[in-house]
């Protein structure tokens, strides 16, 4: 247990429709990242929070929002899914600044049929 | 632009054979390179910090290396169980750019 919590663990929806992928970061990390990750693809950086604030975004889609709230979990809502949503989706938290690294969670397997 | 390199894509090695992986970068401002292990279907796990050329460290049968312009992944007498795709990134101004990792397949 890597200590950063992501549920669900697997999500099926149809196209068009919204979810909403939680993660609860390691104890005392005030910094949440949020990746994609397709099938045999790399990390794709979405958005960064720190401490309830967004820090820096990525190649998220309009579609796509996240926020992170004052008990420091954070949500990423997908809206009007398409095929090309289907993804891992994995969630990552990290102390002051980035020098010890990220710790990732298991991550959401969102499939969109 | 800072930039993270990571070759070969992909490598097949028999049980036992050594070899090692490279990670290239351009990054304006170097504080950190950290290398990750992810197996299919998982989050990645952390591996190693290094933060400054010539520095070293070691865990069981891997090594990894930095210089000021490339990192080396070594992995002595390999095992199946170290199968898995290895990635490498490093922190510019507080970001972490992210290689497209090397794809690691060890056959017993």
């Amino acid at each position: 247990d890597s200590g950063v919590t992501q549920t669900p663990k697997h999500l099926i929806t149809a196209t068009g429709q919204r979810v909403t992928l939680r993660c609860s970061p390691r104890s005392g990390d005030l910094s949440v990242y949020w990746y994609q990750q397709s099938l045999d693809q790399g990390l794709q950086f979405l958005i960064q929070y720190y401490n309830g604030e967004e820090r820096a975004k990525g190649n998220i889609l309009e579609r796509f929002s996240a926020q992170q709230f004052p008990d420091l979990h954070s949500e990423l809502n997908l809206s009007s899914l398409e095929l090309g949503d289907s993804a891992l989706y994995f969630c990552a938290s990290s102390g002051e600044g980035t020098d010890y690294g990220y710790t990732f969670g298991s991550g959401t397997r969102l499939t969109v049929v | 632009e800072d930039q993270v390199t990571q070759s070969p894509e992909a490598l097949r090695l028999q049980e036992g054979e050594s070899s090692s992986l490279n990670c290239s970068y351009t990054v304006s401002g170097l504080r950190g390179l950290f290398w990750y292990r992810q197996d299919p279907g998982k989050g990645p796990e952390f591996l190693f910090t290094l933060y400054s050329a010539g520095e070293e460290k070691e865990k069981e049968r891997l090594k990894a290396t930095l210089t000021k312009k490339e990192s080396f992944l070594h992995i002595t007498a390999p095992k199946p169980e170290d199968s898995a795709t290895y990635l490498c990134a490093v922190n510019s101004n507080y970001q972490l750019i992210w290689g497209a990792g090397t794809k690691l397949i060890i056959k017993p």
